[in-house]
């Protein structure tokens, strides 16, 4: 089967400008989450879809992370403005019955 | 929050054996024990979970204690491509599914 798709793969942008990330899950895969990995550290959910509605978006950092689930499948995920801590890795997985989920390979934000 | 303790880094020689420790002393009665591993610029991937039994396939083995407060993941015989970061996840059945992440053990497997 196709894995999870991101992109793009790197994104470089300055402070304060805005930028979205896209992830297209495995098809059939009802739940999807994204991850913030930080340098050196685990990844930290950010927000989880059951569908295209929010399940947990308790990490999320709503005055400047918007998400949305556009008819249960592919998912943006928006940063505006940025900030120099948001460098990142961006990582979106998708599962269907909970247990094991799937990765994308990740978006890579520098933010200077 | 992680419930997990794991060692920063351990070292293993390629073609031995990979024994990877994690303590879990809160793990509750519905919560299972994933493992993931995360090579270098690459996500997560998924490599064993289980409950109460030692379980194993086609990558590795995963030994938990009969208390359940701690866990073994062994890798029978390891390669270079086996360098990775090693995340041991305790998660509830429950309907949320979250895969909170610790810091994780890196194995740096030697030629």
């Amino acid at each position: 089967e196709a894995g999870v798709a991101q992109s793009p793969r790197y994104k470089i942008i300055e402070k304060r400008q805005s930028v979205a990330f896209w992830c297209n899950p495995i098809s059939g895969h009802a739940t999807l989450y994204w991850y913030q990995q930080i340098l050196g550290q685990g990844p930290k959910l950010l927000i989880q879809f059951q569908n295209n509605g929010v399940v947990d978006d308790s990490q999320l950092p709503k005055d400047r992370f918007s998400a949305e689930r556009l008819k249960g499948v592919d998912s943006t995920l928006k940063i505006q403005p940025a900030k120099l801590e948001d460098s990142a890795v961006y990582l979106c997985a998708s599962s269907s019955t909970g247990y094991g989920y799937t990765f994308g390979s990740g978006t890579r934000l520098t933010v200077v | 929050d992680a419930k997990t303790t794991q060692p920063p880094s351990m070292d293993c020689a390629e073609g031995r054996a990979a024994n990877l420790p994690c303590n879990h002393s809160t793990i509750s009665g519905n919560e299972y024990v994933y493992w993931y591993r995360q090579i270098h610029s690459q996500g997560p991937q998924y490599i064993i979970h289980g409950l109460k039994n030692n379980e194993t396939n086609e990558m590795a083995s995963l030994i938990i204690t009969e208390d359940r407060k701690s866990s073994t993941l062994i890798l029978p015989h390891a390669t270079l491509r086996d360098t990775a970061v090693y995340y041991c996840i305790v998660r509830d059945g429950g309907a949320t599914n979250k895969l909170i992440f610790g810091t994780g053990t890196l194995l740096a497997v030697q030629p």
